[in-house]
């Protein structure tokens, strides 16, 4: 069981948004402004897509955002494309140079 | 741009030594960041096994701390994982990265890693 709670699955049609839940607890999500996100195509690496909550990498589509409120981050994209097909990971910074994880989302563009 | 690459066996025997290297090209060791290793079992969430400093400082997760160990080498520009008594349980998929100020921004392909006699 991963620390931080995620959907095991969520889908949407080309062109909708849809929102990926990341819950944890006061001392992750709710302590820190150090959540993070990553894209898993199969057989790839982790590619990281939303830094320190709501933070952007350069070159990452401004389709995809990042939000915090208390437990729960969240990540939305926003209109959907068959590539965003994938799984999405969340990680939480806990302190004392310590991370949690969530147990990631499988993404379905129908 | 930043790219990591996983080596090491795939196929380890139980109580048996777990050793993987990163290999790490368009960024130089020597510069003040971390580096992380991480690991998925099949199926399941990714954990974060620990990280080492360009200057070989050290912080392992508590659960595995008193197995594991890190190294780096500086001349090569590679950082290995050494990981002891090593159980079915370490299967995983096994995850190099770059800890870039609380996040993970540049990762290996990973490297499977089976334990199984």
């Amino acid at each position: 069981q991963s620390a931080l709670t995620q959907p095991a699955s969520v889908s949407g049609s080309p062109g909708q948004s849809v929102t990926i839940s990341c819950t944890g607890t006061s001392t992750d999500v709710a302590a820190y402004n150090f959540v993070s996100w990553y894209q898993q195509h199969p057989g790839k690496a982790p590619k990281l897509i939303i830094y320190d909550v709501t933070d952007r990498p350069s070159g990452v589509s401004d389709r995809f955002s990042g939000s915090k409120s208390g437990i729960t981050a969240s990540l939305t994209i926003s209109g959907l494309q068959a590539e965003d097909e994938a799984t999405y990971h969340c990680i939480s910074y806990s302190g004392s140079s310590t991370w949690v994880f969530g147990g990631g989302t499988k993404l379905t563009v129908l | 741009q930043v790219q990591l690459q996983e080596s090491g066996p795939g196929l380890v025997e139980p109580s048996g030594t777990l050793s993987l290297t990163c290999a790490v090209s368009g960024a130089s060791l020597n510069f003040p960041f971390w580096w992380s290793w991480l690991r998925q079992p099949p199926g399941k969430g990714l954990e974060w096994i620990g990280k080492i400093s360009y200057t070989a400082l050290t912080e392992y997760n508590p659960s595995l701390n008193s197995r594991v160990t890190f190294s780096i080498d500086k001349s090569k520009n590679q950082f290995s994982l050494n990981l002891n008594s090593v159980t079915a349980a370490d299967t995983a998929r096994y995850y190099c990265a770059r800890d870039g100020n609380f996040k993970f921004d540049a990762w290996g392909q990973g490297l499977l890693v089976t334990v199984s006699s």
